[in-house]
C-alpha cells in the first residue's frame, strides 16, 4: 500500500511554544490529506480537512487560528500547533488519499507533550 | 455518514479466528462498509472495504449481510500481533471530502 509519513514521531515542547509537524505521502500525490488528533485511551478526532493549494477545513470546534495547518504541495502538509499549553499534549495523526482512491492511509502518528 | 455499533472488547484465542460484528442499520444504498486497524500507539491500517458482496483479502474476509445492516470482519487465524482496536465505518466510497469518522471501535485481545 501507499506509504504516508509524518515528522517527528515524538516532540517535546514547553508551554507557549509553537510546534510544527509535517506529514508526506512518499509514493503518491494526495490530493486530499487529513488531520486528527487522539487522546489516551480515546478514539481518533478528525481535526481538519486539507486540499492542497486552499484553506483547510476545520471540524466543529477545533480553533483554525491555533492549530495552523498548510498544503502546499500534492505530498506535504503540516499541522502547526500554535502556542501549545500541557492541553494540547496528544497524538496527532495525519491521513492521505487521492480523489477516487478507495482506501485513507495513515501516517505512524507524532506524540507531543507540551510541559 | 451512518452511525455504526461495534462491541467494546473481545477476546480470540490465537490460531483460531477472530470474528468482529458491526451494526450499521442506517446504511445508505452508497456507502461502503470499511475496517482499519489500530496497533496502540501506531497509526491506523486499512483492512478491507466492502458495498454487498462478501470481500476478502490477503488480511481478513468481510461478510456483509444482504440487509447490508450488519458485516462482520473474520481474521482467519488471529496471531498475538492482531492484538488492536478494529473500527469499522460507513460512508460514501469516492465522495467528495472522503473523510473518515472514527467511533469507539473493538478492542480484539488475542490471547496465547
Amino acid at each position: 500500500g501507499a506509504v504516508v509519513s509524518q515528522h517527528p514521531s515524538w516532540v517535546i515542547c514547553k508551554s507557549g511554544t509553537s510546534v510544527k509537524i509535517e506529514c508526506r505521502s512518499l509514493d503518491f500525490q494526495a490530493t486530499t490529506m487529513f488531520w486528527y488528533r487522539q487522546f489516551p485511551k480515546q478514539s481518533l478526532m478528525l481535526m481538519a480537512t486539507s486540499n492542497e493549494g486552499s484553506k483547510a477545513t476545520y471540524e466543529q470546534g477545533v480553533e483554525k487560528d491555533k492549530f495552523l495547518i498548510n498544503h502546499a504541495s500534492l505530498t506535504l502538509s503540516t499541522l502547526t500547533v500554535t502556542s501549545a499549553h500541557p492541553e494540547d499534549s496528544s497524538f496527532y495523526i495525519c491521513s492521505a488519499r487521492v480523489v477516487g482512491w478507495y482506501e485513507q492511509y495513515f501516517g505512524p502518528g507524532t506524540r507531543l507533550t507540551v510541559t | 455518514d451512518a452511525k455504526t455499533t461495534q462491541p467494546p472488547s473481545m477476546d480470540c484465542a490465537e490460531g483460531r479466528a477472530a470474528n468482529l460484528p458491526c451494526n450499521h442499520s442506517t446504511i445508505s444504498g452508497n456507502e461502503y462498509v470499511y475496517w482499519y486497524r489500530q496497533i496502540h500507539s501506531q497509526g491506523p491500517q486499512y483492512i478491507i472495504h466492502g458495498l454487498k458482496n462478501n470481500e476478502t483479502n490477503e488480511m481478513a474476509s468481510l461478510i456483509i449481510t444482504e440487509d447490508r445492516k450488519s458485516s462482520t470482519l473474520i481474521l482467519p487465524h488471529a496471531t498475538l500481533r492482531d492484538t488492536a482496536v478494529y473500527y469499522c465505518i460507513v460512508r460514501v466510497a469516492t465522495g467528495n471530502t472522503g473523510k473518515l469518522i472514527f467511533g469507539q471501535g473493538t478492542t480484539l485481545q488475542v490471547k496465547p
